[in-house]
């Protein structure tokens, strides 16, 4: 129950494509789903985060989607760069504030 | 100011030996925790430290395993006879404990390898 579970585990994506990357999670008391960015050799970084009492939030290029009911949220990144070439992990917050992280989406896109 | 520091930035040590992970926090950030990282896989919490409270050991894999955070800042993660499947990159990350959304920002991670 404690799972969030992210697919695709890879995926390649033209530059200026949308790059969609989708999680699903079972704990109801989640309340707080980040997504994170990480480079090689470096630790991970916020890149935008959605509470569940909104259906949507747009930083930029970036916009997580949230679907309460099929407890299920992804990451759209529109007008995709190489420079966006990373690993993505989504995550969900626990009581506590202990993260539980999905294994991770390694994003590259084609110049 | 400067973020979360870890060190050292890479160990290689023998199997059986014991090591020592240091992470600095972001000075003023009252939450520190410590993840693992296994080639390929999404990040595994081990242990969480919250002020003065008693930590939240829940996620260590083996009483191999333990921390410790001195003076509320510095963490040491200690790993005792190490074993091949402890190879990981090991991630610190701190945050404000009462912030909304708590963002954990993270260290650059300790690579270890135990041949």
């Amino acid at each position: 129950q404690q799972q969030v579970k992210q697919s695709p585990q890879s995926l390649i994506v033209q530059k200026g494509g949308i790059s969609i990357i989708n999680c699903a999670y079972e704990n109801t008391a989640f309340d707080y789903f980040p997504w994170y960015q990480q480079f090689p050799g470096k630790g991970p970084a916020l890149l935008i985060a959605i509470r569940p009492d909104v259906s949507e939030k747009k930083e930029g290029r970036f916009t997580i989607s949230f679907n309460k009911s099929a407890k299920q949220f992804s990451l759209h990144i529109m007008d995709s760069q190489p420079g966006d070439s990373a690993t993505y992990f989504c995550a969900a917050l626990v009581y506590g504030n202990k993260l539980v992280f999905g294994a991770g989406t390694i994003l590259r896109v084609k110049s | 100011g400067a973020g979360v520091s870890q060190s050292p930035s890479n160990k290689v040590t023998e199997k059986g030996k014991d090591v020592e992970l240091r992470c600095d926090p972001i000075s003023g950030h009252t939450a520190l925790y410590w993840y693992r990282q296994s080639l390929g896989q999404g990040l595994e919490f081990l242990i969480y430290f919250q002020g003065n409270s008693a930590p939240d050991k829940s996620g260590l894999p083996s009483d191999r395993f333990s921390a410790e955070r001195t003076g509320g800042s510095v963490s040491t993660l200690t790993i005792q006879r190490t074993q091949q499947e402890d190879s990981a990159v090991y991630l610190c990350a701190s945050s404000y404990r009462d912030r909304l959304g708590n963002e954990q920002f993270f260290g650059p991670g300790t690579r270890l390898t135990v041949l």
